[in-house]
């Protein structure tokens, strides 16, 4: 089974900060790609998919890139919202496998 | 509007049975698959495995094969996360999620979470 990387695990940041979490996959997972975030108490919430495709709603701060096994997730502005846990999630075949989350701290 | 309303809170005992559910609105419950996830208390998040309730194809993570069983009744729009064998060790919040059958296949509506306390 495909495995993912994720990293940093935690991250301290300041508002107004550029922000980038880093997701790796054991093998190619094309674009099959997704980032969320989570909150304490809550399910977690789709930000990106296909790797690149930001989901309705989501603020354009966000923005994720890649193809293969390396994957990135960028905040270009952090907003006091945004203080949260973030999780990749390949999703080749329907079979899911999440990384193991980053939390955003404030600093 | 589409919603996915899973089962309320549960407490059980080791070695007791309990089975959770998962109702879909608002889309056609048969176009799309519904993914059941865990997370333990401060711990991230464990795919367990996914049903496509069109025609009741289930995969599991190796992890909790023989483990769970993952059902849906099409219906009443409804899957279902069962154990037989309740262990301490299955304390945790329970998600369901639906993943489109077709391109770009997101995963984009999830449930508000079933908590599962398992304890003598």
């Amino acid at each position: 089974d495909i495995q993912m990387t994720q990293s940093p695990s935690t991250l301290s940041a300041s508002v107004g900060d550029r922000v980038t979490i880093t997701c790796r996959a054991s093998q190619s997972i094309s674009s099959w790609l997704a980032w969320y975030q989570q909150k304490p108490g809550k399910a977690p919430k789709l930000l990106i998919y296909k790797a690149s495709s930001l989901e309705s709603g989501v603020p354009s701060r966000f923005s994720g890139s890649g193809s293969g096994t390396e994957f990135t997730l960028t905040i270009s502005s952090l907003q006091p919202d945004d203080f949260a846990t973030y999780y990749c999630q390949q999703y080749n075949s329907y079979l899911w496998t999440f990384g193991q989350g980053t939390k955003v701290e404030i600093k | 509007e589409v919603q996915l309303v899973q089962s309320g809170a549960e407490v059980k005992k080791p070695g007791e049975s309990l089975k959770i559910s998962c109702k879909g609105s608002g889309y056609s419950f048969t176009s799309y698959w519904i993914g059941w996830v865990r997370q333990m208390p401060g711990k991230g998040l464990e795919w367990m495995g996914i049903i496509y309730p069109g025609d009741s194809d289930t995969r599991y993570s190796p992890s909790f094969q023989g483990q769970v069983t993952i059902s849906a009744d099409k219906s009443i729009s409804t899957a279902y996360l069962q154990w037989s064998s309740l262990k301490a060790s299955d304390t945790a919040m329970y998600y369901c999620a639906r993943q489109d059958s077709s391109s770009p296949r997101k995963i984009d509506y999830w449930g508000q979470g079933t908590l599962v306390t398992v304890s003598s």
